[in-house]
């Protein structure tokens, strides 16, 4: 059982579309993070959740809505989203909140808008 | 504000040749980690190494050495005889314990390649 498994690993998607990405870890850790990577840029932060409870949203557009049922699982509802928005979404875990610990990442699911 | 910096977009080198990937972070904080990630092709980040700001002193792991400095807020990666596998992109991360701890922060990465 590898660490964080996201699925899809490659979405391309309407910008009408509604589609879901999907995270989940079994390595009883109790942060879970959203990261969106693009091009040339640092990986931007999304959402944190501890304990299943949303503690972090960066600023993030309300055309991406994160879902978080338990510890172990974490998604992220997508819809009418822009072009711009094309890039690798990787999610993250952590035993604890907070970065001081490190974070286990999954490999990423590449959206494409168009 | 916590910032990393990898000047370094690419760097191309021979197989077998040594390559040190620079890092400069800026943070307030007195208390912070520093870290090194490797995103080969298949996306997944994967953790190389953490170092706290309180222990400057050097690490080897195998072929892979650090070099934490906070006279001049830097924390180089080497990595020794290089190989291909080694072709990656390649992440150093901060994460205050007084501020923005609920983040890492990252650098915009730095491309490895490695010749056969």
């Amino acid at each position: 059982e590898t660490g964080v498994t996201q699925t899809p690993r490659h979405l391309v998607m309407g910008m009408t579309n509604k589609k879901s990405l999907k995270c989940e870890q079994h390595l009883g850790h109790n942060a879970m993070y959203w990261y969106k990577q693009s091009a040339k840029k640092p990986l931007e932060l999304m959402f944190v959740y501890n304990f299943k409870e949303q503690t972090e949203n960066n600023s993030v557009p309300s055309r991406f809505s994160p879902e978080c049922p338990n510890s172990s699982h974490l998604f992220l509802h997508l819809h009418t989203l822009q072009p711009e928005d094309s890039a690798l979404y990787l999610c993250a875990s952590s035993r604890w909140t907070g970065g001081n610990y490190g974070y286990t990442f999954g490999s990423g699911t590449r959206l494409t808008v168009v | 504000a916590q910032k990393v910096t990898q000047a370094q977009t690419e760097i191309s080198v021979v197989e077998k040749e040594d390559v040190t990937l620079d890092c400069v972070y800026e943070t307030r904080d007195t208390t912070y980690y520093l870290f090194w990630y490797k995103q080969p092709p298949s996306g997944e980040l994967v953790f190389l190494i953490r170092r706290n700001s309180f222990d400057e002193q050097n690490e080897i792991s195998g072929r892979y050495s650090w070099n934490f400095q906070k006279s001049t807020s830097s924390f180089n990666f080497t990595i020794t005889a290089s190989q291909v596998v080694d072709s990656a992109v390649y992440f150093c991360a901060l994460s205050g314990v007084q501020t923005g701890a609920n983040n890492l922060f990252f650098g915009t990465g730095t491309r490895l390649t490695v010749i056969p």
